[in-house]
């Protein structure tokens, strides 16, 4: 079945650094990979939409000059945390889907974010 | 945004006894998935609702979509302690994205 990696799977940053988290689809290409936040006990928030070759698509209320994503190819899109607050701690989960409207989700197994 | 909401919040169960979670929309669903994710773990995909009345069997598992396309639910028949986890839906309205409904946190005591 399709596979979706996501590194890493936890990092620790102190405050004002940034993070780079890496989602890549292994055996499929996929043109949109889809990145949630997910707090603890709570659902996942859909942030973005990750479009491969143009900008990404922001939710209302997500900062997207804090939550960089950038989707240079077909297998890989990442989102960079900058300027990282003890308020972004979090699980940070992203997706992505094969072509064809009807397919499933396919999600990393998430990048823990704990901002001291 | 689209919203989906989803209850209840907590089920728990005595094994053997049946579960079931419900999402609603406010607004027509293009179609519906469910997904099922262990503590510590990432979501799962599970099934798959596009037809108006849809019903779709896994084993223990019955899922349904309404007529309306508004509403869907998971029932669990004589539940077991590997069904332990949070279920979601995820509503796919007419555009490429996914909303997820709040999630039920099933427990099961065996």
């Amino acid at each position: 079945g399709a596979v979706v990696s996501q590194h890493p799977s936890w990092v620790i940053c102190k405050s004002g650094t940034s993070v780079k988290i890496e989602c890549r689809s292994l055996d499929f290409q996929a043109t949109t990979m889809f990145w949630y936040r997910q707090f603890p006990k709570q659902s996942l928030m859909l942030m973005a939409t990750s479009n491969e070759g143009s900008k990404a698509t922001y939710e209302q209320g997500v900062e997207k000059d804090k939550f960089l994503i950038n989707h240079a190819s077909l297998t890989l899109s990442t989102l960079t945390v900058t300027s990282a607050h003890p308020e972004d701690s979090s699980f940070y989960i992203c997706s992505a889907r094969e072509s064809g409207a009807n397919s499933p989700l396919h999600f990393g197994n998430g990048t823990r974010l704990t901002v001291t | 945004g689209q919203q989906v909401m989803q209850i209840p919040q907590y089920q728990h169960v005595q094994e053997g006894e049946d579960f079931t979670t419900y999402c609603n929309s406010s607004t027509t669903l293009s179609n519906i998935q469910w997904y099922k994710q262990r503590p510590g773990g990432h979501p799962v995909f599970l099934i798959q609702l596009v037809k108006s009345g849809e019903v779709k069997k896994q084993k223990r598992l019955t899922f349904q979509f309404g007529e309306a396309k508004k509403n869907s639910s998971l029932h669990i028949t004589a539940t077991q302690t590997t069904d332990v986890g949070t279920y979601f839906c995820a509503g796919r309205y007419n555009f490429n994205k996914f909303y997820f409904g709040s999630g039920t946190k099933l427990n099961v005591k065996p």
